[in-house]
């Protein structure tokens, strides 16, 4: 079976620090990837992690720990245009490349 | 092109007929993917093209859904006597190929609205 939680909503201050956490059960696992989705609008990627640690890409990082089926993707000095979903999508359920989404956390972020 | 492309943007139709929705990917691109969303809810994923190897359809919902990919490129998603619950943003995404790291690069989207 398959299973990608995260949380529904999360609002944060202009100029904070947020994380939104993510946690799965995949029947295998080749990736995991956070997207940004503006409403009404695709999804555009964000960031990929294979291996454990922390991937860090200007103001945004993704953490992964495979044996605990975590993930968290950190947005520093927050912006108003971060107002969006983020979501957190795992590939390699059944051993390919199949990829499976998470519900998706909306963020906002208020002056 | 540039960027996914899907047509059309948006599409109206009674309960019952058939629609075809269609993708085409960036070129080059050998991986193609299809997903559903319906509002306010993640990506459901729907079918996945890799090249000539046969496609992973595990995600379709009923035989009332079908895709094709013709040459290696577009794609053509069809729904057979639609129903409402079929009315989402049907989302199709490539990637340069399905190895390690690979990044989808979705479409708009096509919205469509069953009545």
């Amino acid at each position: 079976g398959q299973n990608i939680d995260q949380p529904t909503e999360m609002t944060a201050t202009e100029g904070a620090i947020v994380q939104i956490n993510c946690t799965y059960q995949t029947s295998g696992f080749n990736g995991l990837f956070w997207y940004q989705q503006h409403a009404g609008e695709a999804p555009t990627f964000l960031s990929y992690n294979v291996l454990d640690g922390l991937e860090e890409k200007g103001r945004f990082s993704s953490f992964l720990s495979r044996s605990k089926g975590y993930s968290y993707l950190l947005l520093k000095e927050l912006q108003m245009k971060d107002s969006a979903s983020y979501l957190c999508a795992v590939r390699g359920e059944g051993g390919g490349f199949k990829t499976i989404f998470g519900a998706g956390t909306r963020l906002f972020v208020k002056a | 092109g540039a960027g996914v492309s899907q047509s059309p943007s948006n599409k109206v139709t009674e309960k019952g007929k058939d629609v075809e929705l269609r993708c085409d990917p960036i070129s080059g691109h050998t991986a193609l993917y299809w997903y559903r969303q319906s509002l306010g809810q993640g990506l459901e994923f729907l079918i996945y093209f890799q090249g000539n190897s046969a496609p992973d359809k595990s995600g379709l919902p009923s035989d009332r859904f079908s895709a094709e990919r013709t040459g290696g490129s577009v794609s053509t998603l069809t729904i057979q006597r639609t129903q409402q619950e079929d009315s989402a943003v049907y989302l199709c995404a490539s990637s340069l190929s399905p190895g390690v790291g690979d990044t989808q690069y979705f479409g708009p989207g096509t919205r469509l609205t069953v009545l």
